[in-house]
């Protein structure tokens, strides 16, 4: 599975959006992107994937670049809850394949 | 999704003992998932189990130290083998959703475990 790189931590205002961003510049044609997070003590939760088009679901929008090298995760009013280790993972989507967790980005919104 | 539960939820363990962790999910899944978080660090696959064969290990874990059940479709057991405090970590299982279960992993509360 291709490498992601992250920023180490962030931090955003109450009822802002939130942008969150990941290079997968050796991405492969069948990978796609996964968002997960970690708020402290509870097991990762998933947010949304998406393979070259934009998504987006009741918690968040996906953004993907045309040549798919880089894509942003976005909380569109984040709130308090938000605050988390947010891992962008890229993954070929297959029975059995594992996701492998990077640092992830630790984001702390503040009122 | 799914709705996954882990027992026990903390524990608190000598060295030299084992420890027997529980995943069960509210519905029939074809491949669960066990991933260790040591503290400060990020998820690390342990294993993968399908159910009616033999567990894969990742590079790095093996069976005797972590034996892995999966006697049906919605339960799994790790035991995670002769403690030692480097074994302190976060331990949780995961289940695969959609397309085979390739599609997307959901992940139980996970288990706290403190090796003395």
């Amino acid at each position: 599975d291709a490498k992601t790189t992250q920023p180490t931590s962030m931090d955003c205002a109450e009822g802002r959006a939130a942008n969150l961003p990941c290079n997968h510049s050796t991405i492969s044609g069948n990978e796609y992107v996964y968002w997960y997070r970690q708020i402290h003590s509870q097991g990762p939760q998933y947010i949304i994937h998406g393979l070259k088009n934009n998504e987006t679901n009741e918690m968040a929008s996906l953004i993907i670049t045309e040549d798919r090298k880089s894509s942003t995760l976005i909380l569109p009013h984040a709130t308090l809850r938000d605050t988390a280790v947010y891992y962008c993972i890229v993954r070929v989507r297959a029975a059995g394949n594992k996701l492998t967790f990077g640092g992830g980005t630790r984001v702390l919104v503040k009122p | 999704s799914a709705v996954i539960s882990q027992k026990p939820s903390r524990d608190i363990c000598q060295r030299g003992t084992s420890l027997t962790i529980q995943c069960q999910v509210d519905s029939q899944v074809t491949m669960m998932f066990w991933y260790r978080q040591q503290p400060g660090q990020s998820l690390t696959l342990i294993a993968t189990a399908n159910q009616g064969s033999e567990a894969t290990y990742e590079s790095g874990f093996v069976i005797d130290k972590f034996p892995i059940s999966r006697p049906n479709l919605t339960f799994s057991t790790l035991t995670v083998s002769n403690m030692s405090p480097e074994d302190s970590s976060i331990y949780l299982c995961s289940v695969g959703i959609g397309l085979a279960g390739g599609e997307t992993q959901y992940f139980g509360p996970g288990t706290r475990l403190l090796v003395l």
